[in-house]
């Protein structure tokens, strides 16, 4: 059974602070990992892509990526009210296959 | 402008109904998927098709149908076998020939058992 698992939150961090959100995944078959962005009531939006071991920064995000802990995490710099929202974490085969997703992390950004 | 549509918005059914959502994409995506999500739950994946004339069952693919006769379209009935229809149903896409699959969603449907 391929898990993903996510602290539900609620995470309240201060506007302009780094908000740090983190997610494990139980499948060591899995290549590739995503960040979706949720705003209550909406559909998920694609934040942040990684394939490899590292970090990937694309603007204020940070995706990082360990494979041997089966660990991945996503840094927000200098939060905004506007990041208040559910982030979902993903994991995939590589293929196309449908994407195992995590139950998600409250944020809060705190003005 | 390019994207991945779904209709309706909202949707009530009885007891005993078979509904059918729309799901169209115009990003000549070959693999497109199907999600359910219930409150506070993460995405679970009902069916998925790489290719036209083809598609798989996903985890919880029990009570539910697709087709898929054009690249373009991935309609979803929810049959009345399923026991709890009720939830937020999301199409999504991918390139196929990309190798890490990334999805991009529609907007959702969400649908109410009366």
């Amino acid at each position: 059974q391929k898990e993903v698992e996510q602290n539900s939150g609620p995470l309240s961090v201060p506007e302009g602070a780094i908000a740090s959100l983190n997610c494990t995944y139980s499948d060591r078959g899995s290549q590739s990992f995503f960040w979706y962005r949720q705003y209550s009531g909406k559909s998920p939006e694609l934040i942040m892509s990684i394939y490899s071991n590292g970090d990937k920064e694309d603007g204020r995000f940070t995706a990082q990526l360990n494979k041997a802990s089966q660990y991945v995490s996503l840094l927000i710099r200098d939060s905004q009210p506007s990041d208040s929202a559910t982030y979902l974490c993903a994991g995939g085969g590589g293929g196309a296959d449908g994407l195992t997703f995590g139950k998600g992390t409250h944020l809060i950004i705190q003005p | 402008d390019g994207g991945i549509t779904q209709s309706p918005k909202y949707l009530f059914r009885k007891e005993g109904q078979n509904v059918t959502l729309s799901c169209e994409q115009n990003l000549n995506h070959d693999a497109m998927y199907w999600y359910r999500q219930d409150p506070g739950q993460g995405l679970r994946l009902i069916y998925y098709s790489q290719i036209v004339n083809d598609f798989q069952k996903g985890d919880i693919a029990e009570g539910y149908s697709v087709s898929r006769e054009k690249k373009e379209s991935f309609p979803l009935t929810v049959t009345s076998a399923q026991k709890n229809p009720t939830a937020f149903y999301l199409c999504a896409s991918s390139a196929y020939f990309q190798a890490y699959n990334e999805q991009f969603f529609g907007p959702g449907t969400r649908l109410t058992v009366l």
